[in-house]
């Protein structure tokens, strides 16, 4: 199967949270990343979180980690219009420096 | 985190023709990376490019048809040879290291 896995769709209404999960195979990976993508534009650097941690918080944003799982989640607080995009994880793998991705959530915002 | 200054933005070839997208980081970097993004669909790596040695290519890529420059630490350049509409993608530049890995805008290719 795919090393990184995300649900395809996600459809939230203004002021909700939002909650993108993303599932990852390799343990040996030491970081692991949320990238955004809008129509037309290249991937913007959301936020990252090492591995040792469980927890990540930057204003709207907080990344969770489950090691033992190997679940990753970000969760966008008080989602607004022009948080509407493609969501991307991705994994640094510890072997060659190389990021894996995850197929990518479409996350729509509705009014 | 480095920002990165990727062209074109976007092309329209013919096919057999080549194409070369070039990508300026700000800062010194060890390693680049090279990335397809075919439509709809999420991002493959090409190769890592690192300075002063041959790119390493990732299985199902080779140099004759993506050859890849690097002549210092602070740019790249990606060929696309010998076109056919089946390249039409987006193909992204990468640098970076544990705490952010940044892209370049990204080149819209098509061809016709």
């Amino acid at each position: 199967g795919e090393d990184v896995e995300q649900s395809l769709f996600l459809s939230v209404r203004e002021g909700d949270s939002s909650v993108i999960n993303c599932t990852y195979t390799d343990s040996s990976s030491t970081y692991l990343y949320w990238y955004k993508q809008e129509p037309g534009a290249g991937l913007q650097l959301l936020t990252y979180i090492f591995s040792n941690m469980d927890m990540k918080q930057d204003q709207r944003l907080t990344v969770l980690l489950n090691k033992k799982d190997k679940h990753l989640s970000l969760r966008i607080a008080d989602t607004q219009t022009g948080d509407s995009a493609i969501y991307f994880c991705a994994e640094l793998k510890a072997a060659g420096n190389k990021l894996t991705f995850g197929g990518g959530t479409r996350v729509l915002v509705k009014p | 985190s480095a920002v990165i200054s990727q062209k074109p933005s976007r092309d329209i070839c013919q096919r057999g023709t080549s194409l070369t997208i070039q990508c300026q980081v700000d800062s010194q970097v060890t390693m680049m990376f090279w990335y397809r993004q075919q439509p709809g669909q999420s991002l493959t790596l090409i190769a890592t490019a690192n300075q002063g040695s041959e790119a390493t290519y990732e299985s199902g890529f080779v140099i004759d048809k993506f050859p890849i420059s690097r002549p210092n630490l602070t740019f790249s350049t990606l060929t696309v040879s010998n076109m056919s509409p089946e390249d039409s993608s987006i193909y992204l530049c990468s640098a970076g290291q544990g705490g952010g890995y940044t892209f370049g805008s990204g080149t819209r290719l098509t061809v016709v």
